[in-house]
């Protein structure tokens, strides 16, 4: 069974600050990775999505990398913004499955603090 | 606006009182989904379905049931509340496998259900 793990589960950073929110599976046969965000009262907002062939997708401040053979995750959120702040999610297909079933993260708390 | 809407938002209810969370979507997307979250245990699928028609089972189904018998809508049915089912519930959808950006979750607002 797929498992996906988030440390920490709650960071503060300055403002201006690069960062790096980590997501590590235990399963490599996966299809894709994705990275949400979440804001308090609200659902999840899709971020990024990785295919597994990929290696990087980059869209605006965000950079997600995948390395499947160490079961790994990264988020780089580039010069942080206070309306950063959210908890940051990311997701990963179930084993055998395609997208039907996903496994989440706990998710790591983001906090920039001003 | 495209959008996944869930009602109600909010609901107090007391054990063994059937209650019904409506989803809908107005993107006309195959795949609905699902979730519920509670604090350290993250989200976890309950059911999902690809198409009209079609439901299976997530990693914790007991307890729940759907429906799908049109596009748009997908109800979470829960027959019988208990104690345990008390959660923040999100509904999401996608387009189907062979369309652009299929991969891509819309999630609505989520229902924030009590059950005393």
């Amino acid at each position: 069974k797929q498992e996906v793990t988030q440390i920490p589960a709650a960071l503060s950073v300055p403002e201006g600050e690069n960062l790096v929110l980590n997501c590590s599976f235990t399963d490599s046969a996966i299809y894709n990775l994705q990275w949400f965000r979440q804001d308090p009262g609200k659902g999840l907002t899709s971020l990024l999505l990785i295919q597994s062939s990929q290696r990087e997708q980059t869209s605006g401040r965000l950079n997600a990398s995948l390395d499947k053979s160490s079961g790994r995750s990264t988020l780089y959120i580039a010069a942080s913004q206070p309306g950063d702040s959210a908890t940051y999610l990311c997701a990963v297909p179930g084993v055998n499955f395609g997208n039907e079933k996903l496994t989440f993260g706990t998710g790591t708390r983001l906090t920039i603090i001003p | 606006e495209a959008q996944v809407t869930q009602n109600p938002r909010y609901l107090i209810t007391v054990t063994g009182k059937k209650l019904t969370v409506t989803c809908s979507q107005n993107m006309n997307h195959e795949y609905m989904s699902w979730y519920r979250q509670d604090p350290g245990l993250g989200l976890r699928q309950i059911y999902y379905s690809m198409n009209v028609e079609v439901t299976d089972k997530g990693d914790v189904p007991e307890g729940y049931k759907v429906s799908r018998k049109e596009k748009r809508n997908f109800p979470l049915i829960l027959e019988s509340p208990s104690p345990n089912q008390t959660s923040l519930y999100f509904c999401a959808s996608r387009p189907g496998q062979t369309t652009s950006g299929a991969n891509v979750l819309t999630f609505g607002a989520g229902s924030r259900l009590t059950v005393l």
